[in-house]
């Protein structure tokens, strides 16, 4: 089935070791976005990219940031995750920008930072 | 600014009715989704609107009223199974998804 996966579902990271989660789709989709979701809260769009262009939200912290290197694969870095950063991050993808179509999430990966 | 207005919790008995509420301030508007997230889960889709009126998809119905800024999620014969977070995100003119926090859903047996 075509899908979006995230990997790991979990993970876990000491505060200020770096990690790096990835988002893979098989949808073919051009735009594909990193959210972030804390308990009870609404998701927060931290970056998309429509196909390798790269736009990042205003308030996005510089202790992110994500690379795409190709269609189907987007990673999100963390660089020194504070305890703040203990999150879900939700991987999503749509076939196109500036559209109404839907975007498809990926099952999450739950950030724990100890 | 551009806020999504929906409640926090409420809870229904298993095989009613329970309508979800959703009033929206966006800078223009291209549409209304909502979502069903499970605990621990990623959003899944379940109904977009543009137009005024009621869109019926099973159990499920979604309506809009662009001139109230106003949706509501509508779920009949409610299952266990229902109970779940619906988050309501509205299009902005930029054709940005602007997300409500969710209505967390509690059915009772």
């Amino acid at each position: 089935d075509a899908m979006v996966i995230q990997n790991p579902r979990y993970q876990v990271t000491q505060f200020g070791k770096p990690v790096t989660l990835s988002c893979s789709q098989t949808l073919n989709h051009n735009v594909m976005y990193w959210y972030q979701q804390k308990s009870s809260q609404a998701p927060k769009l931290l970056f998309h990219y429509y196909d390798k262009d790269f736009n990042n939200e205003a308030d996005t912290p510089d202790n992110f940031q994500s690379r795409r290197p190709n269609t189907s694969f987007c990673f999100l870095d963390i660089r020194s995750p504070g305890l703040g950063d203990a999150a879900m991050y939700l991987c999503a993808t749509s076939r196109a920008q500036g559209s109404t179509d839907t975007q498809y999430f990926g099952p999450g990966t739950r950030l724990t930072v100890l | 600014g551009q806020n999504i207005d929906q409640p926090t919790e409420m809870t229904a008995t298993e095989g009613a009715i329970v309508q979800i509420n959703c009033t929206y301030q966006t800078s223009g508007f291209n549409g209304l989704f909502w979502y069903q997230q499970h605990a621990g889960e990623a959003p899944t889709f379940l109904s977009y609107n543009v137009l005024d009126g009621l869109e019926e998809k099973g159990r499920f119905s979604s309506f809009l009223s662009r001139s109230k800024g106003y949706s509501y999620l509508l779920l009949k014969e409610l299952q266990m199974k229902d109970s779940a977070s619906y988050l309501c995100a509205a299009l902005d003119s930029n054709y940005q998804l602007i997300w409500g926090a969710g209505t967390k859903l509690i059915i009772k047996p």
